[in-house]
């Protein structure tokens, strides 16, 4: 079991680059969510699915695109980078019954140039 | 990683010790309180919940304190060890919303 995956580990973008992060459960979850981590904050929801087909917004979707064709898989689109959006991301999934225990991946460290 | 956690306060503890780590809450309607722990590098792992409801939850070498009175959440360590150096955040859920709200985290840091 891979549990949450999340591709790539690092990446660099020059401002106003466009990139997908990359997140795939095989727990057959119904939730999925995207977090973003400061330095000194918590974790700050940006976008979470509460199945295919469905999405909605947390605390800071600025700048940020979701969708959910599948269960398995729930990418989140950067459209026009922004030194802003420097930061370590996190995807998190759990079953829908149980939305407090959620299973996260191992982030991905964006930096925006 | 790394960079996570430069401003965030620390408590040092001796290898042995227990440990307290606390949380004040916002929400007075949050259902369910969660403790997660950090390593460097890795993605928040689940510790232990608790419902609004309980006060005290216990599990392997953890236990979870809830004072709804206070909005005041504690994890303890029992007889802390190296490998539970981490950062631990606590989340809330507000009732009836799919997401959790995260405190800022702690680094417990466990000396030997």
């Amino acid at each position: 079991n891979a549990g949450v995956t999340q591709t790539p580990k690092f990446q660099v973008l020059k401002t106003g680059q466009s990139m997908t992060l990359q997140c795939a459960q095989d727990m057959n979850h119904e939730y999925m969510s995207w977090y973003r981590q400061d330095p000194g904050m918590g974790l700050r929801l940006i976008h979470y699915s509460v199945g295919a087909g469905i999405t909605d917004q947390g605390e800071v979707p600025n700048g940020y695109n979701v969708s959910r064709s599948t269960t398995e898989d729930f990418p989140l689109r950067l459209l026009s980078a922004a030194p802003s959006q420097t930061s370590v991301y996190f995807c998190a999934s759990s079953y829908a019954d149980r939305v407090y225990g959620y299973t996260f991946g191992s982030g991905t460290r964006l930096t925006v140039v | 990683g790394e960079s996570v956690g430069l401003h965030l306060p620390t408590l040092s503890v001796q290898e042995g010790d227990n440990s307290i780590i606390n949380c004040a809450y916002s929400n007075s309607a949050s259902d369910y309180f969660i403790w997660y722990k950090q390593e460097s590098g890795k993605g928040p792992q689940f510790i232990i919940d608790i419902r609004s409801n309980m006060d005290k939850r216990q599990g392997q070498r953890v236990t979870v304190l809830l004072n709804k009175t206070v909005k005041h959440l504690s994890l303890q360590i029992a007889a802390t060890q190296p490998g539970d150096s981490a950062v631990y955040f606590c989340a809330e859920r507000p009732g009836g919303y799919n997401k959790l709200i995260f405190g800022a985290g702690t680094r417990l840091a466990v000396h030997p």
